[in-house]
């Protein structure tokens, strides 16, 4: 099972700061990694797959790296509505899918 | 407009049984794998079951394994998620999720999920 790593679990930001998210695999996942925003009493948002490529309707202020064991999120110039927790999640070697623990990015 | 809708949550004792429903809208449920995440009451996510698009295919996480049974119906457009000799681990809200065709490059994905269903195992 690969096991995935989030730091720092919290964030304390500014609106409009940016901040980087990091997420870490057990064992390397090529690009097959996704993140998901999730806001309080919401369903989770797929925000970025295969590492970097931003799903529909995702704002370009949110952009995705990494390739291998180490994959960074990215959130430049942070809105009101971007407060929220944010998950990694494996797709190379499943069963099981896997998700990292979060980041809650907070004011 | 494309829509899960999860259904069939509630109360339930130690050791009891329940039956989630999830209606697809919108879109032909019979294209597409789904899932079942859950997520217990403040903590995170975790992934519990697949069904591919036929059926043919099911898997489980080890947490369910053997006590959960995934289902799918798609001329209604339902998926089912059968739930047996439940603990107060499995409360949780439970949500159910599509996957892309295996032929995107974003297959293994979660893209649309719906708004989930609370479980309460307790007596």
């Amino acid at each position: 099972e690969i096991v995935l790593t989030q730091s720092p679990a919290t964030l304390s930001v500014s609106p409009g700061e940016g901040v980087t998210l990091s997420c870490r695999g057990s064992d390397s996942v090529g690009t097959n990694l996704a993140w998901y925003q999730q806001k309080p009493g919401q369903a989770p948002r797929l925000l970025i797959y295969d590492a970097s490529t931003r799903a529909t309707g995702i704002p370009a202020r949110f952009s995705g790296s990494g390739s291998g064991t180490d994959f960074t999120l990215t959130i430049t110039g942070l809105q009101s509505e971007d407060f929220a927790v944010y998950y990694c999640q494996q797709y190379n070697h499943w069963p099981p899918l896997t998700f990292g623990g979060g980041t809650k990015v907070e004011i | 407009e494309e829509q899960l809708v999860e259904s069939g949550g509630g109360l339930v004792q130690p050791g009891g049984s329940l039956r989630l429903s999830c209606s697809a809208s919108g879109f032909n449920l019979r294209s597409y794998e789904m899932n079942w995440v859950r997520q217990m009451p403040g903590k995170g996510l975790e992934w519990i079951s697949y069904m591919s698009s036929s059926g043919s295919s099911v898997y489980y996480a080890d947490s369910v394994k053997g006590r959960f049974t995934i289902s799918r119906d798609n001329a209604k457009n339902l998926v089912f998620l059968q739930m047996s000799n439940l603990s107060a681990e499995d409360t949780a809200v439970y949500y159910c999720a599509r996957q892309p065709p295996i032929t995107m490059v974003d297959w293994g994905t979660f893209e649309m999920w719906g708004q989930g269903t609370l479980v309460t195992v307790s007596s």
